[in-house]
């Protein structure tokens, strides 16, 4: 248990489908990420929030759609996936955005694009 | 951004002692050094990290030699459970955020 929680664990979506899978962080951390991971590839970064504001969006196509209300919430909303967008989704936290600061990641959420 | 080098895979036995290098030949000044692992299906969680000479804790030991072009992650008596993803990340100063490359796929066999 990283104090990270990921909803859902798994998703299975149509490509016309509009979902969104949530994180949770309870470590009064500042910082908040998600990372994709699709078989066989390294983790790519996508968006970093730090203050409930965006960072970084490292050239995600726009079907993606991140959402930070507060400093403990993490959103991504998905609209009109292709099935290369399976993967598993990973929500991380840290004290603060910068890279020197150790990242907890939650468990991941499995999606699977038909 | 200092780029790391490891690699793809390892296998050992149950018992033996584990060393992953990874070489970061451009390392800056005030970069650290940091080793996260992955077991399949869940996120990276952070193992050890340091700056130079060694560093240990319950997990792993991390050496790191005076050139700091390389360290080496150490895993005592590892044990099937240690079947998992270890990542060598290079910490950048800065606003720079984390990038994870590919990993050692470390396999424990019994």
């Amino acid at each position: 248990e990283t104090g990270v929680t990921q909803t859902p664990r798994h998703l299975v979506m149509g490509m016309t489908n509009k979902k969104s899978l949530k994180c949770e962080q309870h470590l009064g951390h500042n910082a908040m990420y998600w990372y994709k991971q699709s078989a066989k590839k390294p983790l790519e970064l996508m968006f970093v929030y730090s203050l409930e504001e965006r960072v970084e969006n490292n050239s995600v196509p726009s079907r993606f759609s991140p959402e930070c209300p507060n400093s403990s919430h993490l959103f991504l909303h998905l609209h009109t996936l292709q099935p290369e967008d399976s993967a598993l989704y990973l929500c991380a936290s840290s004290q603060d955005h910068r890279a020197q600061y150790e990242q907890y990641f939650g468990p991941g959420t499995r999606l699977t694009v038909t | 951004l200092a780029k790391t080098t490891q690699p793809i895979s390892m296998d050992s036995y149950e018992g033996q002692e584990v060393n992953i290098t990874c070489s970061h030949n451009n390392i800056a000044t005030n970069d650290y050094i940091t080793w996260y692992q992955q077991f399949p299906s869940q996120g990276p969680r952070f193992i050890i990290q340091g700056y130079k000479t060694k560093v240990t804790n319950e997990v792993a030991s991390l050496f790191i030699p005076a050139d700091r072009k390389s360290s080496t992650l150490s895993l005592p008596r590892v044990s099937l459970s240690d079947t998992a993803v270890y990542y060598c990340l290079v910490l950048p100063s800065g606003n720079t955020p984390l990038v994870f490359g590919k990993g050692t796929r470390l396999s424990v066999i019994a």
